[in-house]
């Protein structure tokens, strides 16, 4: 149980393009999903908080009018970078609340390369 | 604000050695805490879960809490080359908090 999908796994695209990346529970519901991004050797960065139904809370730096986020179902939340540039490229993981044990699990992410 | 703190390392332990990795937490009113495992470009994975103080073992892990001390531990019994990777220690409150994680190397 506790399964997170995400796809694509792999995008490569132009710089100034849109990229929608779909984060999946597929086989629990969802209220909440976390979105992250994480560059070469570094750590997890919460970039926004995703409740079905709302909007998302985004943290601090990050451009919610850059990274659009929809959580339509409770089993589906979408990242849209838009205007992508190459500072953008780097791995995208989306995750999903569970109900017990109450914690996060993990899709397994999508690298994004923006040329 | 509330932090959870990890030495980043990297730690090196020999194969077939006991790997212990540390976590501290600034809440005290934090309720659950969660080891992660991430493999070097992959997405992070859960792999243990411990809500009481003491321990619990799963195979060869065992995590440890002492919430009076705000401490969690994470041993890895008979440590094998696979188990190198980063380990992220989870607490959580009202949400869940990540630390920084330990790199984890096993020589073989």
């Amino acid at each position: 149980g506790a399964v997170v999908s995400q796809h694509p796994s792999w995008v490569i695209c132009k710089s100034g393009t849109s990229v929608k990346i779909e984060c999946r529970s597929l086989d629990f519901q969802a209220t909440t999903m976390f979105w992250y991004r994480q560059f070469p050797k570094q750590s997890l960065m919460l970039m926004a908080t995703s409740n079905e139904g709302s909007k998302a809370t985004y943290e601090q730096g990050v451009e919610k009018d850059k990274f659009l986020i929809n959580h339509a179902s409770l089993t589906l939340s979408t990242l849209t970078v838009t205007s992508a540039h190459p500072e953008d490229s780097s791995f995208y993981i989306c995750s999903a609340q569970g109900q017990a044990p109450e914690t996060q699990y993990f899709g397994p992410g999508t690298r994004l390369l923006v040329l | 604000q509330k932090e959870v703190e990890q030495n980043s390392g990297p730690l090196s332990v020999p194969e077939g050695a006991i790997a212990s990795l540390n976590c501290t937490y600034s809440d005290r009113g934090s309720q659950s805490f969660f080891w992660y495992r991430q493999y070097s470009g992959k997405s992070p994975e859960l792999i243990m879960f411990i809500y009481s103080n003491g321990d619990k073992e799963d195979g060869r892990f065992t995590a440890q809490l002492n919430k009076a001390s705000q401490y969690v531990s994470l041993l890895i019994r008979d440590s094998q080359p696979s188990d190198s990777a980063t380990y992220l220690c989870a607490v959580r409150d009202d949400k869940i908090i990540f630390g920084k994680g330990t790199r984890l190397h096993i020589l073989p």
